[in-house]
């Protein structure tokens, strides 16, 4: 079974803090995603990688970055934590075949104070 | 800009009873349209999945009609149980493209 583990399950931070978030796959994978999830407005896609040291935006990157230097292990980070980026993000990561599953991890439920 | 529109948001179904989520999407260039379902605490896993080519895919109590001229899709759970209460989300793609995610739907399957 393919596994994408994500370090925290829960992380408390302060606002202007500069965050990370590790996302780590164990199926050689080349895509990596990381959404995130609110209530009422589903999955949104914050950034996605098709292969190690590339990276795109998705629909919502601002406010993130991503870095991606081996294949297994997918950051994202929070240059300047702000509340409103207080939410349960979610990283997923896929084979190279477009209508394969997307695989999830639990989420990290991350509040910013 | 949201291209994929789900409802109803929330949904609460007698055992036994037809779970019914629907989705609409705007961009006729998609063509993958997977269904997720996540548990609480857990991250969405891959329910079924279907191509604009068919009208209908059954597995298991699990079915997707799909409707290509009204651009609609919907999920159907037969024989509804307690065991499938989650959150449901339906998504849209392009071939090799992103995906884009429903609002999500809740389920309650009530005993």
């Amino acid at each position: 079974d393919v596994k994408v583990t994500q370090s925290s399950r829960y992380l408390v931070k302060r606002t202007g803090e500069k965050v990370f978030l590790e996302c780590v796959q164990d199926m050689d994978h080349e895509n990596m995603f990381w959404y995130r999830q609110d209530p009422g407005l589903g999955l949104r896609l914050i950034y996605f990688s098709y292969d190690v040291k590339m990276k795109e935006k998705g629909d919502i990157p601002e406010g993130y970055s991503v870095s991606r230097e081996k294949k297994e292990r997918f950051s994202l980070i929070l240059e300047s934590a702000s509340t409103n980026q207080t939410s349960m993000y979610l990283c997923a990561s896929r084979t190279g075949t477009w209508n394969q599953p997307q695989h999830f991890g639990d989420g990290t439920r991350l509040s910013i104070l | 800009q949201q291209q994929v529109k789900q409802s109803p948001q929330s949904l609460i179904v007698q055992k036994g009873g037809i779970s019914i989520i629907n989705c609409a999407y705007e961009n006729t260039a998609f063509d993958y349209f997977p269904w997720y379902q996540q548990f609480p605490g857990k991250g969405p896993a891959l329910l079924i999945a279907i191509r604009p080519d068919v009208s209908e895919k059954k597995e298991g109590r699990f079915t997707i009609s799909f409707n290509k001229s009204a651009k609609q899709f919907s999920l159907h759970i037969m024989d509804s149980q307690p065991g499938d209460s989650a959150t449901y989300f339906c998504a849209a793609s392009k071939l090799a493209g992103k995906l884009i995610f429903g609002q999500g739907t809740e389920l309650s399957v009530k005993p």
